[in-house]
């Protein structure tokens, strides 16, 4: 099975535009979460979809949004960049059919937003 | 509130001895489930092992064994003789098994350097 992928892998955008990044499951997963992970808070936990309905969501502003499609793959936007939204931006698939349902993770997008 | 604790930012090993990576957590959830996740410098999280709060024996995995003190509410990561491509970032992450507990929760992180 293919893994994780996820485009673009790099980008870089000025403060105050926004930006879509674009993230394809494990062929089966219905899950994708994702995180933001910068040098100073680490991994944060973003959202998680399931079958296109957001499941969770954490602690970020509403300029932080995601969506799902019927295929499973997922979006994620950011709009009205700032320059603390420059970080790694990873989506991890998952199957929920297992008990301990670990999640595999995509190569990530860094975004730099100057 | 869950939380996990990474008590070293950095970590030295020689390549062919057994390293372990501390990791505490604290839950208050009955049932959880503990993750170790490795990241090389090229960015991708790559899955370890895992732990079920409710298992009997320590996970282990390869190289990678879990020493999982549920009364202590650690899960300490064992890497046995390290080799060079053991350098990278490790991760420590936690999940709830119900409700909304169920995103991951993850710890800061220990950078392993395996020396030659």
């Amino acid at each position: 099975k293919a893994g994780v992928t996820q485009t673009p892998r790099y980008l870089i955008k000025t403060r105050g535009q926004q930006v879509t990044l674009s993230c394809s499951p494990i062929s089966g997963h219905r899950s994708v979460s994702w995180y933001q992970q910068t040098p100073g808070q680490g991994l944060q936990f973003l959202f998680e979809y399931f079958s296109e309905t957001q499941r969770n969501k954490g602690n970020f502003p509403g300029r932080f949004s995601g969506r799902q499609f019927s295929n499973s793959r997922s979006e994620m936007n950011v709009s009205t960049l700032e320059l603390g939204d420059s970080a790694l931006y990873l989506c991890a698939s998952s199957d929920t059919g297992t008990s301990r349902n670990e999640q595999f993770f995509g190569p990530g997008t860094r975004l730099t937003v100057l | 509130a869950q939380k996990i604790t990474q008590t070293q930012p950095g970590m030295f090993v020689q390549e062919k001895e057994a390293v372990t990576l501390d990791c505490t957590y604290d839950t208050s959830d009955p049932s959880y489930g503990l993750f170790w996740y490795k990241q090389p410098s090229s960015g991708e999280m790559i899955f370890l092992i895992y732990q079920g709060s409710y298992d009997q024996q320590n996970a282990t995995e390869g190289r990678y064994s879990l020493n999982f003190q549920k009364a202590r509410k650690s899960a300490n990561l064992v890497i046995s003789a390290s080799q060079l491509g053991d350098s990278a970032m490790y991760f420590c992450a936690m999940r709830g098994l119900a409700g909304n507990n169920r995103k991951l929760i993850w710890g800061l992180g220990t950078s392993l350097a395996v020396n030659p």
